[in-house]
């Protein structure tokens, strides 16, 4: 069965300092998309990264880096340099394909994390 | 520009009650979803819906029934609410997998919806 696992219920780091964020996951599927998504306080889920399963190349965007390793069935995510507005809940997702052109994520548990001034 | 939305943003009523959420997505997206997230921050999916039909009917409570009148707006329909219905509910969309779109797999969420049953 399709599972994340986020074995991190909670950070805390200090500004400016980098943090990981762990993410397994198990499928069976040998298509399938991983996902990176942020919840700040305000709520609403926002769409930071999305990878594939084919392509494991690490990717970088600003201060976000992501760290795809098919061998151990991990998509990490790191914050360089963090900030008070890094500070959130972060979710990571798999997605199960459906042959009816849809589909659904299986989300973990969510790692929140708090950056202290 | 709302890519999508969802009304209302807060909803405060009694068990026992009728209630309905809305949801719209102007992305011209054919799929949409609706998930549930519980106190414990927990995402799980509801329903999703491909061009108005249910494809995807996790073991959710018959009285929950989405509707789908077109494929930009799927609404959720919850009757009899339970003091453990209160939680917050995310619309989403997507593109539709054979479609040839290079966000396709992306799912976009609304704001939420946060259910509180007194």
């Amino acid at each position: 069965a399709q599972k994340v696992t986020q074995a991190q219920t909670e950070i805390s780091v200090v500004e400016k300092e980098d943090v990981t964020l762990d993410c397994v996951y198990e499928t069976r599927d040998t298509t399938y998309y991983l996902f990176w998504y942020k919840q700040p306080p305000s709520g609403e889920l926002v769409f930071l990264i999305r990878r594939n399963s084919f392509d494991e190349q690490n990717e970088i965007s600003g201060r976000y880096s992501w760290n795809f390793q098919k061998s151990t069935s991990s998509f990490n995510f790191t914050i360089t340099a963090s900030q008070v507005v890094d500070s959130a809940v972060y979710f990571c997702a798999l997605s199960e394909a459906r042959t009816s052109g849809t589909y659904k994520y299986i989300f973990g548990t969510g790692t929140r994390l708090k950056v202290l001034a | 520009d709302t890519a999508v939305s969802q009304t209302p943003k807060y909803l405060v009523t009694q068990m026992g009650n009728d209630k309905s959420i809305k949801c719209e997505q102007n992305l011209g997206h054919d799929t949409m979803y609706w998930y549930k997230q519980d106190s414990k921050k927990f995402l799980k999916i509801m329903f999703s819906y491909n061009n108005k039909e249910l494809i995807i009917n996790e073991t959710v409570p018959n009285r929950f029934s989405p509707k789908s009148p077109d494929k930009a707006h799927l609404n959720l329909h919850i009757n009899s609410l339970e003091l453990g219905d209160s939680a917050v509910y995310f619309c989403a969309s997507s593109q539709d997998l054979r479609r040839l779109s290079p966000n396709r797999e992306t799912q976009y969420f609304g704001p939420g919806t946060r259910l509180l049953v007194l």
